[in-house]
This record gives structure tokens, sequence and C-alpha cells, in this order.
């Protein structure tokens, strides 16, 4: 079926470094885009999301993009600290329905 | 305010036995789902609830799974004659609708069958 993956599973990063996580799709019927934080022995946290009809969306220290051209979106963390120490995944939704299909996940490690 | 909470936080059972974790969502939220997370996956969905009645339950395994939510907030997840294969973080999140996309998520119960 349908799938939501990434390109790497593991990503390591200098505190202050900016971090960027991708996310290919591939069901181009996917109206909407979302991003969770996950800390070890804890569930998702929502980061941040982005409709279908949009291509950037800004938040606290995060920035998604998102390119339907070529199915793939991304996660952009400024000035990366050890607090982001997480696995990061992306989710999509499609057609209105309300189950979230999860890629594999990204691990972020931040070193000191 | 009060996140969602599950309950038991682990659970070790045998295999062949029944199993129920227990899911209390945020107050005040209608729309209630269930995932599965095995070990370096990504969640995968279960079932979802609007209020009492499950509205999509397509990602249920099998027969042996089954869920409730009787009074449109408290959830129930079943699982009989549990395997092996049953093992893995469950995970409940809740919305406040079914029209809202923000899913807020509990912090899982650890199944391990042995």
């Amino acid at each position: 079926g349908e799938s939501v993956g990434l390109h790497l599973p593991t990503l390591s990063v200098q505190e202050g470094d900016n971090s960027i996580i991708n996310c290919a799709y591939s069901n181009s019927a996917s109206d909407y885009f979302i991003w969770y934080k996950q800390e070890s022995g804890k569930g998702p946290q929502f980061i941040i999301d982005i409709r279908s009809n949009m291509d950037k969306r800004q938040g606290q220290r995060v920035t998604v993009l998102l390119n339907k051209t070529v199915k793939h979106l991304s996660l952009q963390i400024a000035a990366t600290q050890p607090g982001d120490s997480a696995v990061y995944f992306c989710a999509d939704l499609t057609g209105g329905g309300n189950k979230l299909t999860f890629g594999t996940g990204t691990q972020l490690k931040v070193e000191l | 305010g009060a996140g969602v909470s599950q309950t038991p936080s682990n659970k070790v059972t045998e295999k062949g036995k029944y199993v129920e974790l227990r899911c209390d969502p945020i107050s005040g939220h209608t729309a209630l789902y269930w995932y599965r997370q095995s070990l370096g996956q990504g969640p995968e969905f279960l079932i979802y609830f609007q209020g009492t009645g499950a509205a999509d339950d397509s990602g249920l395994p099998n027969d042996r799974f089954f869920a409730v939510r009787p009074e449109g907030s408290v959830s129930t997840l079943k699982i009989q004659r549990t395997e092996r294969g049953d093992s893995a973080v469950y995970l409940c999140a809740s919305s406040l609708s079914g029209t809202s996309y923000e899913q807020y998520f509990g912090p899982g119960t650890r199944l391990t069958v042995t």
C-alpha cells in the first residue's frame, strides 16, 4: 500500500547547528502532513503540520518544507539543542480520513 | 491540563492469555485512536472511535483484537489468545473531534508476550 518513508535512520549534529530531517511519501493524494517527535519511553509529540496546498510552514525553531513535485517533506530544526534528541516521524493523512500513516523514523542525536 | 493516560505502563503476559489495555483520553475529546508500535518502527493504526462507535477498525490485525468505548470517554483494547507477535507498545491518542487533525498521544503500554 501507500507508505511514508524516511531517507536516513540516524542523524548526528553538533549542538547549535541546524538539523534537516527528510521524508519521502508515495501517496500523491495525501493532503495533510505532520511531524512528530518521540522521546524514549514516551508517545509521539506533535511538532508541526502542513497542508498539501502549502509549501512551507514555520514554527518556533522549526520549519517544514513540502515539495509535491518530488513528494518530499523535510523538517528543519534551527540551533539544535540536546533536548531535541529523539526519534522524528513524518506522518500523513489522506482524503479527510483520520488515521495517520507513519514512516519508520529518524533518530536525531545532538552532540555537545 | 491532564494529557492522555494509559494503564498499565507495562504488561507481561504468557502466550495464550487475555489482556486488556486502558486509555483515558483528554477530557472533552470525542475522537480516540489506538496505534501499535513495534521496536524501531513508526506507529501503525489499529482503530478509531468517534464517540462510542468505532468509525474505522480497518487496522485491527485479526479477530483476536477488539476495542470498546462504551461511554464515549475511556477505551479498552482487548487482545484474546495473545501471541508473541503481539508484543509491542500500544499507543492511544485523542483529538478534539473527528475533523481535528491534531492527535495527542499517551505514553503507551508496553506489552510483552512470553
